[in-house]
């Protein structure tokens, strides 16, 4: 079964720092760019972050960057997400998520299986 | 960055209604378009790819269409199972931004 077990949230003061992880299971986690999503408490949903199946580049949304770095080490089919410099704004649920990959000689960037998520509240 | 704006933000409807969930791009996106369904206290689901792909196991009621800027996801035959809150997204670059949410609740 294609699985993704998000850990790591919890809570931290403004200015504190936190690691995420997402354990993958059931596919070949190196053959799929990866992204972390999250979600403030009765919001919507929020693109965070992405890394290329390598893990040489990645990409952040413009309200996270400079703070937050996403990783991965395929060795261990892990993904991870450093947060640092956190913000009351960055309260939520994180989920990672696997993108659908080669579809037709295409790749698409869907995202197709999700973690159940992990929260992560920022309050003094 | 891309801004993708879904209209409209909430809808009521009753089962076996058709139902219309417009999303535009901020710029061309071709056809890099995903819509996705969330219920609860649950994580997305995908539901259609590549503005008109339906993903696998999801029902064919489900249809999506349109290229460019101007995307529809629609619902042919509401049943209870389908309301939730729908969100579509484009993959065209990143930020892979989302649409703000619409809520689709029972009339």
């Amino acid at each position: 079964e294609v699985q993704l077990l998000e850990s790591g949230g919890g809570l931290v003061q403004p200015g504190g720092s936190l690691r995420l992880s997402c354990a993958a299971s059931g596919f070949t986690f190196s053959n799929y760019v990866m992204s972390w999503v999250r979600q403030a408490p009765g919001k919507g949903l929020e693109w965070v972050s992405a890394i290329s199946v390598t893990g040489d580049t990645g990409y952040n949304a413009d309200s996270v960057t400079g703070r937050f770095t996403i990783s991965r080490d395929n060795s261990k089919n892990t993904l991870y997400l450093q947060l640092n410099s956190l913000r009351a704004e960055d309260t939520a649920a994180y989920y990672c998520a696997k993108t659908l990959g080669i579809r037709g000689g295409a790749y698409y960037y869907g995202l197709d299986v999700w973690g159940q998520g992990t929260t992560v509240t920022v309050s003094s | 960055d891309i801004q993708m704006t879904q209209s409209p933000s909430s809808l009521s409807a009753s089962v076996g209604d058709r139902v219309t969930i417009t999303c535009r791009a901020s710029q061309s996106i071709s056809s890099y378009l995903n819509w996705y369904q969330q219920k609860p206290g649950k994580a997305p689901k995908l539901l259609i790819y590549a503005a008109s792909s339906l993903q696998g196991g999801v029902p064919s009621r489900f249809g999506g269409s349109g290229s460019g800027t101007d995307f529809t996801l629609t619902i042919s035959s509401l049943q209870p199972e389908d309301f939730a809150t729908y969100y579509c997204q484009q993959s065209y670059s990143p930020p892979r931004t989302f649409g703000q949410g619409t809520k689709l609740e029972i009339k």
